[in-house]
């Protein structure tokens, strides 16, 4: 299965500022994703990245506040903008195919 | 939206014992995946189980997916230490994406020595 690497892997921000979250697959991918857990929680869905095209976001979830690049197969990033302290999470990169799903470690903000 | 009810939240165990996790939705799934999160990691797969009344096994760890694929089951046979994390089960939702899970809210289990 595909490796994935996320960075940072943890950031303390100040409220109204951006950031933006890098993922890398060590190999090409038709599927990327990125999902929110938030502490003790479980993972919801943010938005699938879609390579050369925008990005399809879940309900919930504007382009606005979670811009997402795909320029190729092997790398996406997620920015949060105009961060408050409920966007204090860990933000996970997956990469996936039929069945099977792998994880980055995870991004951990932490927003003050 | 499709729901996965996962039971029970929390889990404290003596090592040696046996635990079973549920995962049950009202939704037909096209699959159902089983995940172990340690802490400061991301979630990694234990199991994919696609057909109805499937039963797979990893070591200790016993999968079984219902035969409407509406619920599922992990049991673990005496437990150790090492078996403690965050367990989540995720299905695929027959109608929609394969590669777009939901996730049940996880299944804390500690396994103390």
């Amino acid at each position: 299965s595909a490796v994935i690497s996320q960075k940072p892997s943890r950031d303390i921000c100040q409220r109204g500022t951006s950031l933006t979250i890098q993922c890398q697959v060590d190999s090409q991918v038709t599927m990327m994703f990125w999902y929110r857990q938030q502490p003790g929680q479980s993972l919801t869905l943010i938005a699938t990245a879609n390579q050369g095209s925008e990005a399809t976001y879940e309900s919930g979830f504007v382009i606005d506040k979670f811009p997402i690049s795909r320029p190729n197969l092997t790398f996406s990033t997620l920015t949060v903008s105009n961060m408050s302290p409920e966007d204090s999470s860990i933000y996970l990169c997956s990469a996936g195919g039929a069945n099977v799903l792998t994880f980055g470690a995870g991004s951990r903000l932490t927003v003050l | 939206t499709q729901l996965l009810e996962q039971s029970p939240q929390f889990l404290s165990i003596q090592e040696g014992e046996n635990l079973t996790v549920y995962c049950n939705s009202s939704s037909v799934f096209s699959s159902l995946q089983w995940y172990r999160q340690e802490p400061g990691e991301g979630p990694v797969l234990l199991v994919t189980v696609v057909t109805g009344g499937e039963v797979k096994k990893l070591k200790r760890l016993t999968f079984q997916f219902g035969d409407a694929r509406k619920d599922s089951s992990l049991h673990i046979t005496a437990a150790q230490p090492g078996d403690t994390g965050l367990y989540l089960c995720a299905g695929a939702w027959s109608g929609g994406s394969n590669y777009k899970l939901t996730f049940g809210k996880g299944t804390l289990l500690t396994v103390n020595p």
